[in-house]
């Protein structure tokens, strides 16, 4: 079983709705909660970044953790074509040899369509 | 502009030769990391190294080799002892610390035919 499971999609959405993306894992010693952003050919960035439970919102974007249920989500509001990319959810632990490691979902692949 | 930066962007080679690909970044940071991803598969770690002239596998070294000799370099060694290794290869480097977020850089494709 892997350390952190994601549906891989693809998920096809009009401009303008609420996307969900969605990260479950297995570990409970993860702290640190990530999503990343890649572009086609290109290296992720870094969009949202959480400690422990809780909600985080930047701009358009969103952040949920559920430790209870290891659960954790993004959320997209009026979605743009420009949102069309690869999502990877990360996170790490605290403490332990492990310092600094992510372990990464497999990415959801998101197409915004005009 | 401070950053990560991969070099080649594209590197084709023959199968049975080793080839190394360079990573380098100017941001000061003490840890660095290599990833490989495949269609359809999230990063894998391949090596990291949390200090200069230090450095530990992650979950699929066997047929990669590495070495830091400097803060800023972390190239990555492709030996012909790797069984699949075209796939997209990224650098990442992040500060000492279990909190802190990893800067990645722009990889590179690797085709072995």
């Amino acid at each position: 079983q892997k350390e952190v499971e994601q549906d891989p999609g693809p998920l096809s959405v009009p401009e303008g709705a609420i996307v969900s993306l969605n990260c479950t894992y297995s570990n409970s010693a993860f702290q640190y909660f990530m999503w990343y952003r890649q572009y086609s050919r290109k290296g992720p960035e870094l969009l949202m970044y959480t400690y422990s439970s809780g909600n985080k919102e930047d701009g358009r974007f969103t952040a949920q953790v559920d430790k209870s249920s290891k659960y954790i989500s993004l959320f997209i509001r009026d979605s743009q074509p420009s949102d069309s990319a690869t999502y990877l959810c990360a996170m790490s632990e605290v403490g332990g040899s492990t310092l600094g490691r992510l372990y990464f979902g497999r990415g959801t692949q998101l197409t915004v369509w005009p | 502009d401070g950053g990560i930066t991969q070099s080649p962007k594209y590197l084709f080679r023959k199968e049975g030769q080793n080839v190394t690909l360079s990573c380098e970044q100017n941001l000061n940071h003490d840890a660095m990391y290599w990833y490989r991803q495949d269609p359809g598969q999230g990063l894998r770690l391949i090596y990291y190294s949390q200090i200069v002239n230090d450095f530990q596998k992650g979950d699929i070294a066997e047929g990669y080799s590495v070495s830091r000799e400097k803060k800023e370099s972390f190239p990555l060694t492709v030996t012909s002892a790797q069984k699949n290794p075209t796939a997209f290869y990224l650098c990442a480097s992040s500060s000492q610390g279990e909190s802190d977020e990893q800067y990645f850089g722009p990889g590179t494709r690797l085709t072995v035919t």
